[in-house]
């Protein structure tokens, strides 16, 4: 049973330029989540989203930023016009359902903006 | 607006001695607190929990005590083995079953 899968694993993007970033839950899990880590900084959530719906983009930041899990395929976090500021390891979890944070995490996609 | 504070970056032990990480927290809500540990260039995974209705909790090797009136949580670990030399990551459900606050992590040395 393969794990929660993210590519890619780094990326490197220079400013104003898109990024996609893909995340496969663990077979089974409909609910998906993304995190963000900054350097020197924990995680932060970013978006909580079900197969076509996202249910809290609470932590996504207002601009260039848009998340989406179709119905069939990978989740997709994407950023528009990267600055500087989105350098950061990009986080993907998935669960069953909404277990009590017990969400199981991906490798993390690194993104250099150069 | 919640925080979870791990005011220690980093701490070093000896092999077969206990190692305690320690965690503090705002939040006053019902809530889990968790425990995550991180190996470089992979993500978290899962350690322990807690519920706020406990004080103790314990897996093995790993034990978690929640201290609701300083709203302060550790983990111990004992004996304390090499391979558990990694960041160690404290979270709070923050009365969400799903969004996660975490602290800045301490990176444990386990030294043979």
């Amino acid at each position: 049973n393969a794990g929660v899968m993210q590519n890619p694993r780094h990326l490197v993007r220079r400013r104003g330029q898109e990024a996609r970033l893909r995340c496969s839950p663990m077979k089974g899990h409909s609910h998906v989540y993304w995190y963000r880590q900054l350097p020197e900084e924990g995680l932060k959530f970013m978006v909580y989203l079900q197969k076509e719906n996202i249910i809290d983009e609470s932590g996504m930041p207002k601009e260039r930023f848009s998340a989406e899990f179709p119905k069939e395929g990978p989740s997709i976090l994407r950023i528009q016009q990267v600055v500087r500021g989105d350098s950061a390891a990009y986080f993907c979890a998935s669960s069953p359902g909404s277990v009590d944070g017990q969400a199981f995490f991906g490798q993390g996609t690194r993104l250099t903006v150069v | 607006d919640q925080q979870v504070k791990q005011n220690s970056p980093s701490l070093s032990v000896q092999e077969g001695r206990i190692s305690i990480l320690n965690c503090d927290y705002t939040n006053s809500m019902f809530d889990y607190f968790l425990w995550y540990k991180k190996y470089p260039a992979e993500g978290p995974t899962f350690l322990i929990s807690i519920s706020s209705i406990k004080d103790k909790n314990e897996d093995g090797r790993f034990t978690v005590f929640l201290n609701k009136s300083a709203k302060h949580l550790s983990l111990h670990i004992v004996p304390s083995q090499p391979g558990d030399s990694a960041v160690y990551f404290c979270a709070d459900s923050g009365g969400s079953n799903y969004k996660l606050t975490f602290g800045k992590g301490t990176l444990l040395t386990v030294n043979p």
